[in-house]
């Protein structure tokens, strides 16, 4: 069984809908994270939550909204779709570990929206 | 800002040849961490390797191993015996140990030819 899941796994919508991707995880992880990928840039942050009643804007996070309605789950709202988001969004999570010094993000399998 | 760069766009490499791809990377901070990540045509975002800045030694985890220069920003991915599965896109990316913000580069893409 995955340990991080998002749903949809593809959707394609019109401009101006609101759509909203949702990501649940069985890890545990307190840390959860959504990314967008377009071709050629890598992945660009959009929020972050270290739990639940801390959310935290990242590098791209213009048009975009989140709920952090549990620790297990993490959503990401486009209140009015726009063509250029259409992109490949991941969500990822990461449980800092104080004794290695290490915080690795584990990602769900994305979700390619496509804003027509 | 942190920045990561991947300036290899695509490279290809005989089956069970040995590959290194390259990252440098810009930052001010002296404490973060580097990381691998695989996507095959999946799109599954896969961890590769990680290495902790603070550590002088080089991660190796099985068949991938890093060359981390830390004085030169650099962290290059050596992939040996390379094999068909390994095909895939490579990202590398930088996380700043005090917020958690991520950067990855634009990706490598690989190709393992029989």
């Amino acid at each position: 069984d995955a340990d991080v899941t998002q749903t949809p796994r593809n959707r394609i919508t019109k401009t101006g809908k609101r759509i909203m991707l949702e990501c649940s995880q069985t890890k545990g992880h307190d840390r959860m994270y959504w990314y967008r990928q377009d071709p050629g840039l890598g992945l660009r942050l959009i929020y972050y939550s270290f739990d639940v009643k801390d959310i935290n804007k990242g590098e791209i996070s213009d048009g975009y909204s989140v709920s952090r309605q549990a620790q297990a789950k993490f959503s990401l709202s486009l209140e009015s779709a726009i063509p250029n988001q259409t992109a490949l969004y991941f969500c990822a999570t990461s449980d800092p570990d104080p004794r290695r010094g290490t915080d690795t993000q584990y990602f769900g399998p994305g979700t390619r929206l496509t804003v027509l | 800002a942190q920045t990561v760069t991947q300036s290899q766009p695509e490279m290809s490499v005989q089956e069970a040849e040995t590959v290194t791809l390259s990252c440098t990377y810009d930052t001010s901070e002296n404490n973060y961490y580097l990381f691998w990540y695989k996507q095959p045509p999946s799109r599954q975002m896969i961890l590769v390797i990680r290495q902790e800045a603070y550590k002088q030694q080089n991660a190796t985890e099985n068949r991938f191993s890093v060359n981390f220069q830390k004085a030169a920003k650099s962290f290059s991915l050596k992939i040996s015996d390379s094999q068909l599965g390994d095909t895939a896109m490579y990202f590398c990316a930088f996380m700043n140990y005090n917020n958690n913000d991520m950067r990855f580069g634009a990706g490598t893409r690989l190709t393992v030819k029989p």
